[in-house]
């Protein structure tokens, strides 16, 4: 059973646009969730985290969204660059805690 | 210095071949990691040691054997995998603990 899930397996978003990217989690014991981003040949890099006692956190370009009842969060890139076309992990974890678990990821193409 | 190095970045073993993959991080970083990913799916997570003590083992089958001979090293020890075992073998490190780094991986293919 999926705990953390990315439903959309691929987006197309024209440069200078803004990309969301949607997550939904299952286990509400779950408190802190990251992105990470991955190109092709590289490990994941981490982009950007939340707590679960927030409901936003910017970093630049970079907003995580967190809907705990609904159990969704979303990342937005404002606006998006050619260098975002990458895969993006969304992941959750108990506490800071070192198992984290990762959902399938999705494929970002920014079109110029 | 926040990277992660693995070696050897390819490796095509046999089935009674046996191989090691090392991981190597200066960051000072008091956990370290090791997953496995197959092509469009994401990373799954194998061991984890903390302090140089393994902390979590992921029920992986023993011809996965990890070692950690230091603070700064994480070695995964290969031997008698199968066809199914061909992935990407990242290594990872962290401080805080989900927060982590990640190195590039190594690419094994298991003929």
């Amino acid at each position: 059973d999926q705990q953390v899930k990315q439903n959309s397996p691929s987006l197309s978003v024209q440069e200078g646009r803004i990309s969301i990217l949607n997550c939904d989690y299952t286990n509400s014991m779950f408190d802190y969730f990251l992105w990470y981003k991955k190109y092709p040949a590289e490990g994941p890099t981490f982009l950007i985290s939340i707590s679960s006692i927030k409901d936003k956190n910017e970093d630049g370009r970079f907003t995580v969204f967190l809907n705990k009842s609904a159990k969704h969060l979303s990342l937005h890139i404002v606006p998006s660059q050619p260098g975002d076309s990458a895969v993006y992990f969304c992941a959750a974890s108990v506490g800071r805690d070192d198992k984290i678990i990762f959902g399938k990821g999705t494929r970002l193409h920014i079109l110029p | 210095d926040t990277e992660v190095t693995q070696t050897p970045k390819h490796l095509v073993m046999g089935m009674t071949n046996k191989k090691s993959l090392k991981c190597e991080q200066h960051m000072g970083h008091r956990a370290m990691y090791w997953y496995k990913q197959k092509a469009k799916k994401p990373p799954e997570l194998m061991f984890v040691y903390s302090y140089e003590k393994l902390s979590i083992n992921e029920s992986v089958p023993s011809r996965f054997s990890p070692e950690c001979p230091n603070s700064s090293l994480l070695n995964l020890h290969l031997h008698a995998l199968q066809p199914e075992d061909s992935a990407l073998y990242l290594c990872a490190s962290s401080q805080e603990g989900s927060r982590q780094y990640f190195g590039p991986g190594t690419r094994l293919t298991v003929t």
